[in-house]
């Protein structure tokens, strides 16, 4: 079965300091890749998606990923974190020849101090 | 703005006593999901509608039916709450194009469910 692992459940870092966050997904075909964050109190927002065309995608408030096929991987990076990206991210992935549901990754925590 | 809503945000009920969440969207999207998220966990999906067709993931209780009167509102009835039952209760859509497809899906603010 399609699964997606998220490695790290918390991650606490200071202002300024980057972030990557790893998402790895077991699905051996052509995948549609997300990432969710969901603010404190707040509801499931998409941050960026990759579909096709170029691996590495730009979403919002500085937020990138990078889609690599061989280690069947999207992993999540933003070069300076701010104390307001502290939320919790998750990774979604939807089997291409699907309709379009999607599988969960488990989410990290991502606090950031001032 | 265009949105997805869940009334209530918060509901209350007792073991065994029949609840009914809702979801409405201003989207206008085909595609109707719910989501079950227990703490610390990823959202699972329970079912979803395509237009009017009903899908009911394999691993999804009985307990748990869902209800599509019209492209806008969605409705989650569980038939006899368990403890287990506890969670957040997500409502999301889509603009799904066929098979093979995928978009975007919108979530609402959820539904936390207290099992007394």
């Amino acid at each position: 079965a399609q699964s997606v692992s998220q490695h790290n459940h918390h991650v606490i870092l200071s202002e300024a300091a980057s972030l990557e966050l790893g998402c790895n997904y077991s699905y051996g075909g052509t995948v549609n890749l997300f990432w969710y964050v969901q603010y404190p109190g707040q509801h499931l927002q998409l941050l960026l998606k990759y579909f096709s065309g170029d691996p590495l995608v730009k979403g919002i408030k500085g937020f990138e990923a990078e889609f690599i096929k061989s280690k069947f991987s999207f992993n999540l990076r933003k070069p300076s974190v701010q104390w307001s990206d502290t939320a919790e991210y998750f990774c979604a992935v939807n089997a291409g020849d699907s309709w379009g549901k999607l599988q969960f990754g488990a989410g990290t925590q991502v606090v950031v101090t001032p | 703005d265009a949105m997805v809503i869940q009334n209530p945000r918060y509901q209350v009920t007792q073991f065994g006593k029949p609840v009914t969440l809702s979801c409405s969207q201003t989207l206008n999207h085909n595609v109707m999901y719910w989501y079950q998220q227990k703490s610390s966990q990823a959202p699972k999906l329970l079912f979803h509608y395509y237009d009017k067709d009903f899908n009911n993931e394999a691993d999804t209780p009985d307990n748990f039916q869902s209800r599509r009167p019209n492209t806008s509102f969605c409705f989650l009835d569980i038939r006899s709450p368990g403890l287990g039952d506890a969670a957040m209760y997500l409502c999301a859509t889509s603009r799904q194009q066929g098979r093979g497809r995928t978009d975007t899906q919108y979530f609402g603010p959820g539904t936390r469910l207290t099992v007394l």
